[in-house]
C-alpha cells in the first residue's frame, strides 16, 4: 500500500473488554513501532519490532498490553481488560531499515475510548 | 536522553515566514535533530532532519548553530494548511531501537 494503515480507526469499549488494534506497515519495512498518544500530548513509545522479533517493549504500561508481529509484516496490539486510562490514540509507525535515524512513517492511528 | 524545550504555541499569518526554535542543551555528539508535523486526527509526518549547519528541503529549512544546543525550523510563506503541531526530537534514538521521544510540541496557528 501507499502508506501505513490502521484498523479500526475508532473503537469504543466497555471497561473490562479486550480490544485488538491492527497495523499494516508499508510493504518491505523491517521496523515497526507502536506509540500511545493521550489528548494534547505527544506520542509515547510503547514497543518496537524488527521483523517478527519484539526487541523493545519497555514502553508497554502494564501486562495487560501485548503486541505481536508473527510474520514480520502485520502487527496487532492487544489490550486486555481495558481501563478508562487506556483511552488514547494508538499510533503505528514503520521504517525501512534498521538505522536508528531512519524516517518513521506513521499511520492515522486508532482512537480508543473506554467507557 | 536529551530533553527539548520549544514554545507551546505560536501564531502567524498567511504568507509570513515562521521560525520555531527548539533548545536542547544536553544534546549528545551522535544525536540527530528531527522535526515532525502532526495534523489533527493524523499521525506525525517527518519534515526534516539534520546534524549541523543548515539543511533545506522542499518543505522547510533547519538551522543548527555550531554548538548544536538549539535548532530552528523555518517554514517559508506559511499557508492556512500549515496549522499543525510541530515536534522537535533530539536524542530520541536509542542505540538499539530507534524509538522516538516526543515532547509536547509547538502548536502553530496560521491566520488568514
Amino acid at each position: 500500500g501507499a502508506g501505513v494503515s490502521q484498523s479500526p480507526r475508532y473503537k469504543v469499549a466497555k471497561r473490562g473488554q479486550d480490544v485488538a488494534l491492527r497495523c499494516d506497515p508499508i510493504s518491505g519495512h523491517v521496523s515497526l513501532f507502536w506509540y500511545q498518544q493521550a489528548l494534547g500530548q505527544g506520542p509515547e513509545f510503547l514497543t518496537y519490532f524488527q521483523n517478527e522479533a519484539q526487541l523493545d517493549k519497555s514502553g508497554l504500561p502494564s501486562d495487560r498490553f501485548f503486541a505481536e508481529r508473527p510474520e514480520g509484516s502485520v502487527s496487532t496490539l492487544k489490550i486486555q481488560r481495558t481501563q478508562q486510562e487506556d483511552s488514547a490514540v494508538y499510533l503505528c509507525a514503520s521504517s525501512f531499515g534498521l538505522a536508528v535515524a531512519d524516517t518513521q512513517y506513521f499511520g492515522p492511528g486508532t482512537r480508543l475510548t473506554v467507557l | 536522553l536529551a530533553k527539548t524545550t520549544q514554545p507551546i504555541s505560536m501564531d502567524s499569518y498567511e504568507g509570513q515566514e515562521v521560525n520555531i526554535t527548539c533548545s536542547h542543551n544536553n544534546i549528545a555528539t551522535n544525536d540527530y535533530i528531527t522535526w515532525y508535523q502532526q495534523f489533527p486526527s493524523q499521525g506525525p509526518r517527518f519534515i526534516i532532519q539534520g546534524y549541523k549547519t543548515k539543511v533545506t528541503n522542499e518543505v522547510a529549512s533547519l538551522f543548527i548553530p555550531a554548538d548544536r544546543k538549539s535548532s530552528t525550523l523555518s517554514l517559508p510563506r506559511v499557508s492556512l494548511s500549515d496549522t499543525a503541531v510541530y515536534y522537535c526530537l533530539v536524542g530520541g534514538f536509542s542505540s538499539n531501537t530507534g524509538k522516538l521521544i516526543f515532547g509536547q510540541g509547538t502548536t502553530l496557528q496560521v491566520k488568514p
